[in-house]
């Protein structure tokens, strides 16, 4: 089945530093590709998506792109800021498929 | 301007007293879902409506039931409620395009006494 993984652990760094963290996805199709962003006590908002091989999907200052040659979808950063600091989610869905494989997420601390 | 609104966004029920949770969406999507979302982890899918047609998941517990009377509201209703079943429950639709992503709202952070 479809699943997605996210590096273990959370993310500490200090403010405009560079922030990457990695996501590789396993599935059948040809999946889209969404970063969710998850601010304390808060439901998750979409940061970005990409839809196919190639594709970049930036917002906000991050990036990542849909790496079909090895199922990835890294998420970038060039410069943080303690605004930034939230659990990102990388999730998969299959197109015709209503579901959303999720990774385990990653707490992000920025440090001032 | 808020597209999915869940309320309320705090609820305390007492053990074993049932309690209902809503959502509204002004998407007019036509999916709706319900997640449980437990500390330090990723949503678990409880149950999503297309439409009118519902789908459970195999592992979501009997004692999770929900409704959708129309396309803008879904109502998640728990029976009886245990200490396990304290969590954040975020509600999300999603349009017919397979491509689109799905919409979140702030969630329901449920307490159990």
């Amino acid at each position: 089945g479809d699943s997605v993984t996210q590096m273990e652990g959370p993310v500490t760094l200090s403010e405009e530093a560079f922030l990457t963290i990695n996501c590789t996805y396993t599935a059948t199709g040809y999946p889209s590709l969404f970063w969710y962003v998850q601010y304390p006590g808060e439901g998750l908002q979409l940061l970005l998506k990409a839809t196919k091989a190639d594709d970049k999907g930036s917002n906000k200052g991050f990036e990542a792109t849909y790496r079909k040659e090895t199922t990835s979808f890294h998420l970038e950063k060039g410069s943080v800021q303690v605004s930034d600091s939230a659990v990102y989610f990388c999730a998969l869905s299959e197109n015709g498929n209503n579901r959303l494989a999720f990774g385990k997420g990653n707490q992000v601390v920025v440090i001032p | 301007d808020a597209m999915v609104i869940q309320n309320p966004r705090y609820q305390v029920t007492q053990f074993g007293k049932p309690v209902t949770l809503s959502c509204s969406q002004t998407l007019n999507h036509n999916v709706m879902y319900w997640y449980q979302q437990k500390s330090s982890q990723a949503p678990k899918l409880l149950f999503h409506y297309y439409d009118k047609d519902f789908n459970n998941e195999a592992d979501t517990p009997d004692n999770f039931q929900s409704r959708r009377p129309n396309t803008s509201f879904c109502f998640l209703d728990i029976r009886s409620p245990g200490l396990g079943d304290a969590a954040m429950y975020l509600c999300a639709t999603k349009g017919l395009n397979g491509n689109q992503p799905q919409h979140f709202g702030d969630g329901t952070r449920l307490s159990i006494l």
